[in-house]
């Protein structure tokens, strides 16, 4: 089973680009998510999805958009890249809601730089 | 708003010692606490799942505790060795079935 991958691993971006973080998992997972991670900070949802054409925001969402047209894909759209996204992105994703008690699965992670 | 905490930030112990690693909670309401490792350019792996019912869990050597009334968990770590080092992450499931997180500590376990 490969989990939950991602890509691309590393990524450089010019103020003002756009860009796609592509996340997909083959678990069969209803519930999928984002977190970005910044250095001294715990990781912060941006946004999640509890099954295919549902998605919702979570605590840091401005500045990102999400879809999730099937179970196995979950890509994260930075629409305008500003600096105060340089950050570590993760996806995960879980059988149902994180915070239910259910383990969830993370990728590898994708670290952007946003000059 | 639940906050989560890890002190210290960063430890290093000599292999071979037993050590505990903190989290705290502000909202004592919380469904689950989950303790993650996460190493060097990957993601994170689930360690250990407390239930907001459960007292302990245990998995090889180690020990996660929950204490709901003080707002607090430990993460027992018996006889340590140079594998063990990572980060170590706890997070919190909140009312609304997310993960509240904490931002790790750094476990350095010295040969």
């Amino acid at each position: 089973n490969a989990g939950v991958t991602q890509t691309p691993k590393f990524q450089v971006l010019k103020t003002g680009q756009s860009m796609t973080l592509q996340c997909a998992q083959d678990m069969n997972h209803e519930y999928m998510s984002w977190y970005r991670q910044d250095p001294g900070m715990g990781l912060r949802l941006i946004h999640y999805s509890v099954g295919a054409g549902i998605t919702d925001q979570g605590e840091v969402p401005n500045g990102y958009n999400v879809s999730r047209s099937t179970t196995e894909d979950f890509p994260l759209r930075l629409l305008s890249a500003a600096p105060s996204q340089t950050s570590v992105y993760f996806c995960a994703s879980s059988p149902r809601l994180a915070g239910d008690g259910n383990i969830q699965y993370f990728g590898a992670g994708t670290r952007l730089s946003v000059l | 708003k639940q906050e989560v905490t890890q002190i210290p930030a960063a430890l290093s112990v000599p292999e071979g010692e037993n050590l505990v690693l903190n989290c705290s909670f502000t909202d004592s309401a919380i469904y689950n606490l989950q303790w993650f490792r996460q190493d060097p350019g990957k993601g994170l792996t689930s360690l250990l799942l407390i239930q907001s019912s459960q007292r302990e869990q245990t998995s090889g050597r180690l020990n996660a505790s929950l204490d709901k009334s003080s707002g607090r968990s430990t993460l027992y770590i018996a006889a340590s060795q140079p594998g063990d080092s990572a980060t170590y992450l706890c997070a919190v499931g909140d009312s609304n079935y997310q993960l509240i997180w904490g931002a790790g500590t750094k476990l350095i376990i010295k040969p």
